[in-house]
């Protein structure tokens, strides 16, 4: 069946960075690409960026592109999600996300909490 | 940049119809997708292009896209769809979501 497995919980201080990992399982790694989805306490969804998992090539919302390293890892199987330069308001649980048009299979979830 | 809007929340009684919109300029002529998510769980896909359902996702759950408007129904509702009800379509090559939408089981 197919799973993606992310890092843990984390903590960070105003100002650090975070990299969160996905590790999908089940499928060839590099026939799909990967969203990073993410929710903050009490919020809606928000979709940050997207990676083709075979190439690489990659696509980020505007809002946090400037902030934003989204890298594939094929030897692994592995994505990883870079967010630098953290805020208080990046407080949130970050998803990985199979990616199609739809997004069909969903990481468990990393909250990432921003707190000095 | 696209603007899906739903409603906050729809409440339905047990057993019966629920209707959540999400609302798009001409949003008929595009792929919309919805997702379910219950507290504290990652969101689960419960229709996609529209009107299909994954495999696993009952088939209480249909959806409808025409105009400006597409709609996730839920018949014969039970306590256990309870839950933030998100659209999502791809444009531009992003994925734009909706606000949510909070269904509630009387």
């Amino acid at each position: 069946q197919i799973q993606l497995v992310q890092s843990g919980a984390e903590v960070k201080k105003p100002g650090a960075s975070v990299k969160v990992s996905c590790k999908p399982s089940g499928y060839t790694f590099t026939t799909f690409g990967l969203s990073w989805v993410r929710q903050a306490p009490g919020q809606g969804l928000q979709w940050m960026g997207w990676i083709n998992a075979y190439n690489g090539n990659t696509k980020s919302a505007q809002k946090v592109q400037d902030r934003l390293t989204l890298t594939a890892d094929t030897s692994t199987s592995t994505a990883y999600m870079e967010l630098r330069s953290l805020r208080s308001d990046d407080t949130a649980i970050y998803y990985c996300a199979r990616a199609g048009e739809s997004l069909d299979y969903w990481g468990q979830g990393t909250l990432v909490t921003v707190s000095s | 940049s696209y603007v899906l809007t739903q409603p906050l929340s729809v409440s339905v009684a047990l057993g019966q119809t629920a209707r959540i919109t999400c609302g798009g300029n001409n949003i008929g002529n595009k792929n919309v997708h919805w997702y379910q998510q219950k507290p504290g769980q990652a969101p689960v896909l419960v229709i996609f292009r529209d009107s299909n359902r994954p495999s696993g996702i009952p088939d209480q759950f249909s959806g409808s896209n025409s105009g400006n408007t597409a709609t996730l129904t839920i018949s014969r509702a039970r306590a256990g769809d309870e839950a933030d009800y998100y659209c999502q379509v791809w444009d531009s090559s992003t994925w734009v979501f909706g606000g949510g939408t909070k269904l509630t089981v009387l």
